[in-house]
């Protein structure tokens, strides 16, 4: 079973491009976390949310509790962009549920 | 800017050896947790610790694995013995509230 489930699985922007990429969620949870993960392996948390939209820069990240979605969005995309986005989930618990991550390859 | 530690960065080791994982957690942070990911899978969850003992652990976190905070900066992660299946980079991260999540960079586990 998958408790979060992410699309799309690949991505290939052009540079400059709007990007997005979807998160939903079977669980009941406490907060959600958008991180991203480069090649070498290493974890960045972006955003927790648990509701409403939260930006950072280029980022935006936006969660709707009642459609248990959620969506991150890259303005102006970068090469330096590309990498792994990870939604995760704490759960009503001590407990995160992750999805299986969406590869970004921005190309210049 | 303070950072979630861990030791070794790569640890090659003979199926049904025993092997431990360490973190130096954020100082000052409460909650503690292991995750391991499977080359080319998505993290899993194994293991939350908070107020000196396990808060949750997942189906994965069998009586092969412990943790510990011997010392109260260290974290530690123990697998009894080793199995080929247990080969997978193992994070742990630390947190000042129960949702926040502060990632190491991970050890790469190989069992031979």
């Amino acid at each position: 079973k998958n408790e979060v489930e992410q699309s799309p699985q690949n991505l290939t922007a052009q540079e400059g491009e709007f990007i997005t990429i979807n998160c939903s969620y079977s669980v009941g949870i406490s907060a959600l976390h958008w991180l991203q993960q480069h090649p070498g392996g290493g974890i960045v948390s972006l955003f927790m949310l648990s509701s409403g939209k939260k930006k950072h820069g280029r980022l935006i990240a936006t969660i709707n509790i009642q459609e248990k979605h959620s969506s991150l969005h890259i303005t102006a995309s970068h090469p330096r962009d590309s990498a792994v986005y990870i939604c995760a989930v704490s759960g009503t618990g001590n407990q995160f549920y992750f999805g299986t991550g969406t590869s970004l390859t921005v190309i210049p | 800017e303070p950072e979630v530690t861990q030791t070794p960065s790569h640890q090659v080791t003979q199926m049904g050896q025993e092997v431990i994982l360490r973190c130096v957690p954020i100082s000052n942070h409460l909650y503690f947790y292991w995750y391991r990911q499977i080359l080319g899978q998505k993290v899993e969850f194994l293991v939350s610790f908070y107020n000196n003992e396990i808060s949750e652990k997942s189906e994965i976190f069998d009586d092969q694995f412990s943790v510990e905070r011997p010392d109260g900066s260290n974290f530690t992660l123990k697998i009894r013995s080793t199995k080929l299946e247990d080969s997978a980079m193992y994070f742990c991260a630390s947190s000042p509230t129960r949702n926040e999540q502060f990632f190491g960079p991970g050890t790469r586990l190989t069992v031979l």
